[in-house]
């Protein structure tokens, strides 16, 4: 079993729909977790870090994290062509451990 | 303010050849991270610095693979005899590095390392 966890997609949405993209991760030590996005041929960048149970909302972004059940979620309201991309789940998995874990990534694909 | 860089961009080698990816991390940075990223997985960790020091290691897959941050800012990611395997795009991130949850990693553009 993968500790980070992520439906590869893709998952299309219509543009101005939101977008949902989910991850599970294994370790209940686990202690912030990060959204990256990486368009194709690019390398990885931030879009938000959760490490409270509830929401955390950043302008058309909002990450979900419920601890009890090991997931955490980013829902993108009126989702773009240009958001378009690899969504990639990281958790940063044991307590004084700085790597992050990444999930394999879900692609989303906004049909305008 | 400049990112993470990373050179070259592109490396061709031969099977069994040595090479040396160098990442420059964000002024100021005193955490470096090496991953690598095979096609269609996550970015896999490979070793981590806080200043000069390998804090961890526990990624690197064997004892072909090393690097170094000896003035703790610019580092050095080295492979010997490189196998067909090592082929991916080996990422370099940095982050403040102060003890917490939330210190976050920016990534550079990556060494996308190909091995004929």
């Amino acid at each position: 079993q993968k500790e980070v966890e992520q439906n590869s997609g893709p998952l299309s949405v219509p543009e101005g729909a939101i977008a949902s993209l989910n991850c599970t991760y294994s370790d209940r030590g686990s202690q912030s977790f990060f959204w990256y996005r990486q368009y194709s041929g690019k390398s990885p960048e931030l879009i938000m870090f959760i490490y409270s149970n509830g929401d955390k909302e950043d302008g058309r972004f909002t990450a979900q994290l419920n601890k009890a059940s090991q997931y955490v979620s980013l829902l993108i309201r009126d989702s773009q062509p240009s958001d378009s991309a690899t969504y990639l789940c990281a958790a940063r998995t044991t307590t004084g451990r700085r790597a992050l874990t990444f999930g394999s990534g879900t692609r989303l694909q906004v049909q305008p | 303010g400049a990112g993470v860089s990373q050179t070259p961009s592109n490396k061709v080698t031969e099977k069994g050849k040595y090479v040396e990816l160098r990442c420059d991390p964000i002024s100021g940075h005193t955490a470096l991270y090496w991953y690598r990223q095979s096609l269609g997985q996550g970015p896999e960790f490979l070793i981590y610095f806080q200043g000069t020091g390998a804090a961890d290691d526990s990624g690197l897959p064997n004892d072909r693979f090393f690097a170094v941050r000896p003035e703790g800012s610019v580092s050095t990611l080295k492979i010997q005899r490189t196998e067909r395997g090592d082929s991916a795009v080996y990422l370099c991130a940095s982050s403040l590095g102060f003890v917490g949850s939330t210190d976050t990693q920016y990534f550079g553009p990556g060494t996308r390392l190909t091995v004929l």
